[in-house]
């Protein structure tokens, strides 16, 4: 199984702050890598696919960069909007793998 | 609107049964493979399985496997989750979530979640 490992597992950052998220697998997965966004109470919902394409109606201040092991999620200058968990999620093998989690808290 | 809406949650005994079913609106269901997703009080999210278009090809987590299954019905536009021999571990919120296979798969659209609890 491919295991996904996100860091940090959680950060504080204030608005206006650039903030970045990692991502790694375990073995090589190319471009099938997926960013989501959940806030408390509410159903995921994705951000980022293919790695790098930014979902329709998704603001551009949210970009996805990396291929085979390491991805990132960069946020260009953080948003009320923005403070909830992210999460990585691989689609490359048949049984797919979220990473942990990583929460964004106000500074 | 494209929607998907879960039902069928519920309390139940450890051992026991549940069906989770979701209806689909707003798009062209038999185009489109299906997944579950669940995520655990407190905890991150965790996928389930999924379903080709067709219904030919199922794909399951290895801890729920042999013991949930996934079904579709086209013609009702709707999803099934047959959960048996359920544990306490299987307690969460069940997610059902269009998978969008263009450039590579993903998650597109996600329904609102039904909740599953098993205890005595």
């Amino acid at each position: 199984d491919i295991q996904m490992t996100q860091s940090p597992s959680s950060l504080s950052a204030s608005v206006g702050d650039r903030v970045t998220i990692t991502c790694r697998a375990s073995q090589n997965i190319g471009k099938n890598l997926n960013w989501f966004k959940q806030k408390p109470g509410k159903a995921p919902e994705v951000l980022i696919y293919a790695a790098s394409t930014l979902q329709s109606g998704v603001p551009s201040r949210i970009s996805g960069s990396g291929s085979g092991t390491d991805f990132t999620l960069t946020i260009s200058s953080l948003q009320p909007e923005d403070f909830a968990t992210y999460y990585c999620q691989e689609s490359y093998s048949f049984m797919w793998t979220f990473g942990q989690g990583t929460k964004v808290e106000i500074k | 609107e494209v929607q998907l809406v879960e039902s069928g949650g519920g309390l139940v005994q450890p051992g026991g049964s549940l069906r989770l079913s979701c209806a689909a609106s707003g798009f062209t269901f038999s185009n489109y493979w299906m997944n579950w997703v669940r995520q655990a009080p407190g905890k991150g999210l965790e996928w389930v399985g999924n379903i080709k278009f067709d219904g030919s090809e199922k794909y399951y987590l290895d801890s729920v496997r042999g013991r949930f299954t996934i079904s579709r019905d086209n013609a009702r536009n709707s999803l099934y989750l047959q959960m048996n021999s359920l544990r306490a571990d299987d307690t969460a919120v069940y997610y059902c979530a269009r998978d969008h296979r263009v450039v590579a798969p993903v998650m597109d659209v996600w329904g609102q979640g039904t909740t599953v609890t098993v205890s005595s």
